[in-house]
């Protein structure tokens, strides 16, 4: 069964704090991405990667930054959370190459910055 | 560029109710357009899909058809079951790094 997990379900952190938010999928895949989910707003883009050690901005990258060290995993990286990072944020991954390849996703992590 | 729009508020209706949720999009080129499911308190996952104009997706009982002259994606299922309470999201791809624009996503509350 394919799977994507992301290292926590609820996370609390407080202002300032650098928060890292981790996510590993075991499908060899070579597309990952972040979504951040907010009521309202739907799911939007804050940063993909098509290969390791490679990153392209989303839609919002702004006060986010992100690694890919191995193929497995990508990692979320708030430097200095703010109250405004509060979101459910989104993991998923999918095949790279030509086609249009389903994205998998985890199940999120629930953030709130006090 | 590319975006999605769905129809505006939660969706509520009675079981075995006929469901249809409105999607239109806006594209340069030829997108692929998928609708994923986010049951409660899990990740999204593809309900359907379809690549191209006057595709038809279709799965659980949903259905949704490509129409380039309208440019819609709207789904629809014929009666709906408690357990299809979830929250809806309409989507679509140009193929770069298989990136995906959503829409908003509509609630749907099925009630017995």
């Amino acid at each position: 069964d394919v799977k994507v997990t992301q290292s926590s379900r609820y996370l609390v952190k407080r202002t300032g704090e650098k928060v890292f938010l981790e996510c590993v999928q075991d499908m060899d895949h070579e597309n990952m991405f972040w979504y951040r989910q907010d009521p309202g707003l739907g799911l939007r883009l804050i940063y993909f990667s098509y290969d390791v050690k490679m990153k392209e901005k989303g839609d919002i990258p702004e006060g986010y930054s992100v690694s890919r060290e191995k193929k497995e995993r990508f990692s979320l990286i708030l430097e200095s959370a703010s109250t405004n990072q509060t979101s459910m944020y989104l993991c998923a991954s999918s095949l790279g190459g030509q086609g249009i390849n389903e994205q998998f996703f985890g199940p999120g992590t629930r953030l709130t910055v006090l | 560029g590319n975006s999605v729009t769905q129809m505006e508020g939660p969706v509520t209706l009675s079981e075995e109710a006929f469901l249809t949720i409105n999607c239109t999009y806006t594209a340069t080129g030829y997108p692929s357009l998928f609708w994923y499911v986010q049951y409660p308190g899990e990740g999204l996952q593809l309900l359907l899909k379809a690549t191209k104009a006057d595709d038809k997706g279709s799965n659980k009982g949903f259905e949704a058809t490509y129409r380039k002259e309208t440019t819609s994606f709207h789904l629809e299922k014929g009666s709906v079951q408690v357990s299809d309470s979830a929250v809806y999201f309409c989507a679509l791809s140009d193929g770069g790094n298989n990136r995906l624009a959503f829409g908003k996503g509509n609630q749907v509350v099925v009630i017995p």
